[in-house]
């Protein structure tokens, strides 16, 4: 079953504690992204990445860092995570052009204190 | 990527059809638009795509008008289950695949 994967689907931590959000998808797909969503303010793209070790920042990059080694695999990295990155974030792939549809996760609930 | 308008929020009885619509008139020849879903806090689902006929799959049928100005997502059975956030949205093929989502359109079905 072609499907994005994400980890953990919560999570509660505190402010300054470093911390990772795996994804992962099983369809080859040469596109990944990272989404946050917040109430009022919809779904924002974070970084993306185009193909491995290819990676750029999308709307919303500062207080995140992310990685492409290997074709699969798109964690997400809060270094120093703070109260204002609670949030839900989803992980999204898609195979590349322009009419191709994008699978995301379920999400991810980070609250920070 | 074209700036899309949707009303907040709509209501639709379960089994009647369901139609939402979508204004994009500031969109280019190359802009295709998508339909999306999001039930409850899920990840967003795809639902259809089209770029100037007429789309039907087994979810949906997406209407687009001849100018392309506009277009209307049509569920033609809704159930409860249909009960979701729907986002339009209009893109063309860009580096890194970023869909912007407004605020959709929050579509009850009620019994």
């Amino acid at each position: 079953e072609a499907q994005v994967t994400q980890n953990p689907r919560y999570l509660i931590t505190v402010t300054g504690k470093k911390l990772t959000v795996t994804c992962s998808q099983n369809m080859n797909h040469e596109y990944m992204s990272w989404y946050r969503q917040d109430p009022g303010l919809g779904l924002r793209q974070i970084y993306y990445s185009m193909n491995v070790e290819v990676t750029d920042k999308g709307d919303v990059p500062e207080g995140y860092k992310v990685s492409r080694k290997e074709k699969r695999n798109f964690p997400l990295i809060l270094e120093s995570p703070s109260p204002n990155q609670t949030s839900l974030y989803f992980c999204a792939s898609s195979s590349g052009g322009g009419t191709t549809e994008a699978f995301f996760g379920q999400g991810t609930r980070l609250t920070v204190v | 990527d074209a700036k899309t308008t949707q009303p907040p929020s709509m209501d639709c009885a379960e089994g009647r059809a369901a139609n939402l619509p979508c204004n994009h008139s500031t969109i280019s020849g190359n802009e295709y638009v998508y339909w999306y879903r999001q039930i409850h806090s899920q990840g967003p689902q795809y639902i259809i795509h089209g770029l100037k006929n007429n789309e039907t799959n087994e979810m949906a049928s997406l209407i687009i008008t001849e100018d392309r100005k506009s277009s209307t997502l049509i569920l033609p059975h809704a159930t409860l289950r249909d009960t979701a956030v729907y986002y339009c949205i209009v893109r063309v093929e860009v580096g890194g695949q970023n869909f912007v989502f407004g605020p959709g359109t929050r579509l009850s079905v009620l019994p």
